[in-house]
């Protein structure tokens, strides 16, 4: 089955600086990348996604890249806010096969952005 | 505009004692998602739903069980609660099985002692 890998675990930065959350994963035939964003008792939430046929896509402060020859996506998130403090989480999802409907997630990483 | 619903919101159980973590959703949605949250561990899959009338092993299923009772229910069963199973349960549900987002529910935080 699918496996979804995530680093780093934890990210300190500055206000202002940027961040950057990097994935990969083993099942080539997964098409859909989505990120998720989980704040403090709460469940999480999209925040961008991506799909298997563009290499990247931008909403304001944060883009994302997909390599699908590496098989790795990553997050970043320029211009950083306190307000971006927060758990983040990379997933991939198999449109076909066995694993119709699959939505696999990375182990989170804890994004601290200090004032 | 209730979109994902989870109950209980708490709970503690001893071992050895049976519980049902009840999700609703109220998007018309086909596939529905368990998923436990461990520190360290990220988001693991427990079971899915593709469609109304399929149910699917993800990751770890062992102590599981779960029910498709229509197309806005998915339950989550715990026959017999061991300590390893504490951790917190998110349910999620997507429009189809496909790229589409997934919404998550609030969470329910399981004891067991």
């Amino acid at each position: 089955g699918e496996n979804v890998e995530q680093h780093p675990s934890t990210l300190s930065v500055q206000e202002g600086d940027s961040a950057v959350i990097k994935c990969t994963y083993s099942d080539s035939a997964s098409n859909y990348f989505p990120w998720y964003k989980q704040e403090l008792g709460k469940g999480p939430q999209l925040i961008i996604d991506i799909r298997s046929n563009v290499g990247e896509k931008k909403d304001q402060r944060i883009a994302v890249t997909l390599n699908k020859t590496a098989k790795h996506f990553s997050l970043h998130i320029t211009e950083t806010q306190p307000e971006d403090s927060a758990v983040y989480f990379c997933a991939a999802s198999n449109a076909g096969g066995t694993s119709y409907g699959k939505l696999t997630f990375g182990q989170g990483t804890i994004l601290t952005v200090h004032p | 505009n209730a979109g994902v619903t989870q109950t209980p919101k708490f709970q503690v159980l001893k071992t050895g004692q049976s519980m049902t973590l009840q999700c609703a959703q109220d998007m018309n949605h086909n596939s529905m998602y368990w998923y436990r949250q461990d520190p360290g561990m990220g988001l693991r899959l427990i079971y899915y739903s593709a469609s109304e009338g399929t149910t699917d092993k993800g990751e770890v299923p062992n102590g599981y069980n779960v029910s498709r009772l229509n197309k806005r229910e998915f339950s989550l069963r715990l026959e017999s609660a061991a300590p390893s199973q504490t951790s917190v349960y998110f349910c999620a549900s997507r429009a189809t099985g496909r790229d589409t987002e997934a919404f998550f529910g609030q969470g329910t935080r399981l004891t067991v002692v």
